[in-house]
């Protein structure tokens, strides 16, 4: 059974930095493309980033660029968002995505989410 | 960007009965459109992708057709648990969006 959880989310101050892990389990990580997507309470989803499988390509959505860096471990089965300059509308929770396929960029399986407060 | 634009906002029904929900695309996308569903307090989960397709272990009432700029997801009929927010999703070009989602209400 494939599973995601993500840590390292919680209150942080407008200008501030945080970093999200995801542990990855169930399937073999270093095959498949992971993306992050967030949604604020009661709102959308909006994508956020992605990574192939091997972490030589990686994409943002230009709300987040320059600021976000999506990473990987696959020797650990971890993805990373570095999360820096952090406003009120990074207030959201954050989830961690598995592509369906290599080079399918729909997300069959999703963690249960990460909630990032930005507030003074 | 390619904007997707889901309608109804809001589908109020009953057990039983079809719901059709639609999204449309700014601009082409083939058929790579995937719909997801989401219930309070947890995750999206696949249901639909490449337009057609069912993902593991969807059950045979939900199906979706369409290709180009024009999308449909159909539950032939309603069960308690479908009652939810659907949203749809397009991989053809970065970034990556979402529509903005279709409720699915008990009437």
């Amino acid at each position: 059974e494939v599973q995601l959880l993500e840590s390292g989310g919680g209150l942080v101050q407008p200008g501030g930095s945080l970093r999200l892990s995801c542990a990855a389990s169930g399937f073999t990580f270093g095959m498949y493309a992971m993306s992050w997507v967030r949604q604020a309470p009661g709102k959308g989803l909006e994508w956020v980033s992605a990574i192939s499988a091997t972490g030589d390509k990686t994409y943002y959505a230009d709300s987040v660029k320059g600021r976000f860096t999506i990473s990987r471990d696959n020797s650990k089965n971890t993805l990373y968002l570095q999360m820096n300059s952090l406003t009120a509308e990074d207030t959201v929770v954050y989830y961690c995505t598995k592509v369906k396929a290599t080079s399918d960029w729909f997300f069959d399986s999703w963690g249960q989410g990460t909630l990032v407060t930005v507030s003074s | 960007e390619i904007v997707l634009t889901q309608s109804p906002g809001t589908l109020s029904l009953s057990p039983g009965e079809r719901a059709t929900l639609s999204c449309r695309a700014s601009r082409g996308i083939r058929s790579h459109l995937a719909w997801y569903q989401q219930k309070p307090g947890q995750a999206p989960r696949l249901l639909i992708y490449d337009s057609s397709n069912r993902a593991t272990g969807i059950p045979a009432r939900f199906s979706g057709s369409g290709s180009g700029t024009d999308f449909t997801l159909t539950i032939s009929s309603l069960e308690a648990e479908d009652f939810a927010v659907y949203f749809c999703q397009q991989r053809t070009d970065w970034p990556l969006t979402f529509g903005g989602g279709t409720k699915v209400e008990i009437k």
